[in-house]
């Protein structure tokens, strides 16, 4: 069935530091392709997405490119801010007769002043 | 103002009592669903409805019920919670295709804790 693979956290940085969190998945068919993100105790919000493969997605200096060669979806963003620190989830859209979107388990992003 | 909203926000309660957690949404939403959310395990989806009277069991449905009698709401029912079911639960909703895609509106969460 379909998967997605994240890095384990937690990731901690400095402030103003480069940013990568992979993201590699398995499916069948061809998935939108998902980073979503969750600030201390609130629900998940939408923060960027692609839809085909070569797609890049980018929302508040984060940035995501579709790779169908490599199956990945790394989250990347070239400045972090202590306001980024939160938990960061790839996630894969339904493809095929599927209706269950598929998580990865979570990153957790801490950054320092 | 466009929500997802749940209730309660925190509950603790004991083993067999039955509970709802009520999700309502004000977007036109057809597309529903329930996801619990475990350390390490991260969000697995529990029930979702594609729209009134549709509903289907997600990746772990066992030990609860759903509804979906209106468009707006999507009540998420523990007939007799156990402490297994102790969790963060989320509600999120969606237009038809964009559910499908996994585009998802969020609420705030409910914090259950069984006893």
């Amino acid at each position: 069935g379909d998967s997605v693979t994240q890095m384990e956290g937690p990731v901690t940085l400095s402030e103003e530091a480069f940013l990568t969190i992979n993201c590699t998945y398995t499916a069948t068919g061809y998935p939108s392709l998902f980073w979503y993100v969750q600030y201390p105790g609130e629900g998940l919000q939408l923060l960027l997405k692609a839809t085909k493969a070569d797609d890049k997605g980018s929302n508040k200096g984060f940035e995501a490119t579709y790779r169908k060669e490599t199956t990945s979806f790394h989250l990347e963003k070239g400045s972090v801010q202590v306001s980024d620190s939160a938990v960061y989830f790839c996630a894969l859209g339904t493809s095929g007769g599927s209706y269950i979107p598929t998580f990865g388990r979570g990153t957790s992003l801490i950054v320092h002043p | 103002e466009a929500q997802v909203t749940q209730n309660p926000r925190y509950l603790i309660t004991v083993t067999g009592k039955k509970l709802t957690v009520t999700c309502s949404q004000n977007m036109n939403h057809e597309y529903m669903s329930w996801y619990r959310q475990d350390p390490g395990l991260g969000l697995r989806q529990i029930y979702y409805s594609m729209n009134v009277e549709v509903t289907d069991k997600g990746d772990v449905p066992e030990g609860y019920k759903v509804s979906r009698k209106e468009k707006r709401n999507f009540p998420l029912i523990l007939e007799s919670p156990s402490p297994n079911q102790t969790s963060l639960y989320f509600c999120a909703s969606s237009l038809g295709w964009q559910g499908r895609s996994g585009e998802l509106f969020f609420g705030e969460g409910s914090r259950l804790t069984v006893l």
